[in-house]
């Protein structure tokens, strides 16, 4: 069963301009939330996490937003370049687990 | 660079041969992972080694696949009798004891013909 959602295959966006990203979850164990960011011909690379004791947690232009009772996160890139077109994943996981719940993925393109 | 490692990058082989993959993760992490990625999908947890101890296999992970980290630092996947429902990217990842942040590698992509 797919405990984590992502229900937008693609986005797209204009240079400069916000990319928003949604991922919603169902299990509500989860208590720590990731995203991952994936060129194609490499693995996933680590971008940002939060855990749930927060509702936002920022670094440089990324920035997560969770809301615990809606089950739900977001992740915002202000200003969106042209280098941020990729694959984005959003993953789940509990405190003392280990594994990750994966979303399906976002495909994010940044027009010039 | 130190990052996680992955051989080989590719791999294509014919139905019911075995295949083995290598991961080396991160020298200082623990924590070593393996995950299945197919198309269009977010990558699926196969199974978690601490040091040297496998301590979780997902149903994911047939009798077919065997993995093993021996002493605890490079770890190998084995798929005997591969089927073409193999063909997907595996993926390794490690992580610190204390951290939920896992770092993967490129991947090996599997094509079973």
């Amino acid at each position: 069963d797919q405990q984590v959602k992502q229900n937008s295959p693609s986005l797209s966006v204009q240079e400069g301009r916000i990319s928003i990203l949604n991922c919603d979850y169902t299990n509500s164990m989860f208590d720590y939330f990731l995203w991952y960011k994936k060129y194609p011909a490499e693995g996933p690379t680590f971008l940002i996490s939060i855990s749930s004791i927060k509702d936002k947690n920022e670094d440089g232009r990324f920035t997560v937003f969770l809301n615990k009772s809606a089950k739900h996160l977001s992740l915002h890139i202000v200003p969106s370049q042209p280098g941020d077109s990729a694959v984005y994943f959003c993953a789940a996981s509990t405190f003392n687990d280990y594994k990750l719940s994966f979303g399906a993925g976002t495909t994010v393109t940044v027009r010039a | 660079d130190t990052g996680v490692s992955q051989n080989p990058r590719h791999k294509i082989t014919k139905r019911g041969q075995n295949v083995t993959f290598r991961c080396d993760p991160i020298s200082e992490h623990n924590r070593l992972y393996w995950y299945r990625q197919t198309l269009g999908q977010g990558p699926e947890f196969l199974t978690y080694f601490q040091n040297e101890a496998q301590l979780e296999k997902s149903r994911l992970l047939s009798d077919r696949f065997s993995a093993e980290r021996p002493k605890g630092s490079f770890s190998t996947l084995e798929i005997q009798r591969t089927e073409q429902g193999d063909s997907a990217m595996y993926l390794c990842a490690s992580s610190t004891d204390f951290g939920n942040e896992q770092y993967f590698g490129p991947g090996t992509r599997l094509t079973v013909t």
